[in-house]
């Protein structure tokens, strides 16, 4: 397999435009996860989809941020309107269906918002 | 929700000692207790995890230790190598995942 992948590893954009990260999770996993990585806050859970359906969307800072999951194998994160605040690395991970399953990470989004 | 503490936030150790890493979950709940480490650059990987059926597990030189009733549990790392340097994450599961803040380990040769 693959492993999760996301898209794209890079992105600069400029404050106030519209940014969108893609995931595709392992095959066969049915829970998503989105993470966001900065040295000031550490790994912070975003928020968390089971077979699709956004379970636990606490995590999200604003409204500016939204995250869907039309399909088993598609996720998308976006920003919109982007700030400078939102630079940082943005992974996505993905799981079997359980506690007790290990989850998996992908490469990350490294986003920089001048 | 879940809150994952850890410590130290950063820790130095010489080549071929022990370094030893804690962390508190506050959910009694949680039963898989997984361990991250993360290279510069890089994703966060599994190295080792622990069921809370069990109170130790062992793989080679890393070992995991869990108190459930005190809600702890620990990652030892054994004979370090210049390689092990990297950040470690612990992290607990009830029904999402939730992370340590992460430690910073130098293993200096």
């Amino acid at each position: 397999d693959a492993g999760v992948i996301q898209s794209p590893r890079h992105e600069v954009t400029e404050m106030g435009q519209e940014v969108t990260l893609r995931c595709k999770p392992i095959s066969g996993h049915n829970s998503l996860f989105w993470y966001r990585q900065t040295m000031m806050r550490g790994l912070e859970l975003l928020i968390y989809f089971n077979n699709n359906v956004p379970i636990d969307d606490s995590g999200m800072p604003e409204d500016r941020f939204s995250a869907k999951m039309p399909n088993a194998s598609f996720s998308t994160l976006k920003i919109q309107p982007s700030e400078p605040r939102d630079s940082a690395v943005y992974f996505c991970a993905s799981s079997e269906f359980g506690q007790l399953n290990t989850i998996y990470f992908g490469e990350g989004s490294w986003l920089t918002v001048v | 929700g879940e809150n994952v503490e850890q410590h130290p936030s950063t820790l130095s150790v010489q080549e071929g000692d022990s370094a030893v890493i804690k962390c508190t979950y506050s959910d009694s709940a949680s039963n898989y207790f997984p361990w991250y480490k993360q290279e510069l650059g890089k994703r966060p990987q599994l190295i080792i995890d622990i069921r809370s059926n069990v109170g130790e597990k062992k793989d080679q030189r890393i070992a995991v230790t869990l108190n459930k009733t005190a809600k702890h549990f620990s990652l030892h790392i054994t004979e370090t190598q210049p390689e092990d340097s990297a950040v470690y994450f612990c992290a607990a599961n009830k029904d999402d995942m939730r992370f340590g803040a992460g430690t910073r380990l130098t293993v200096k040769p």
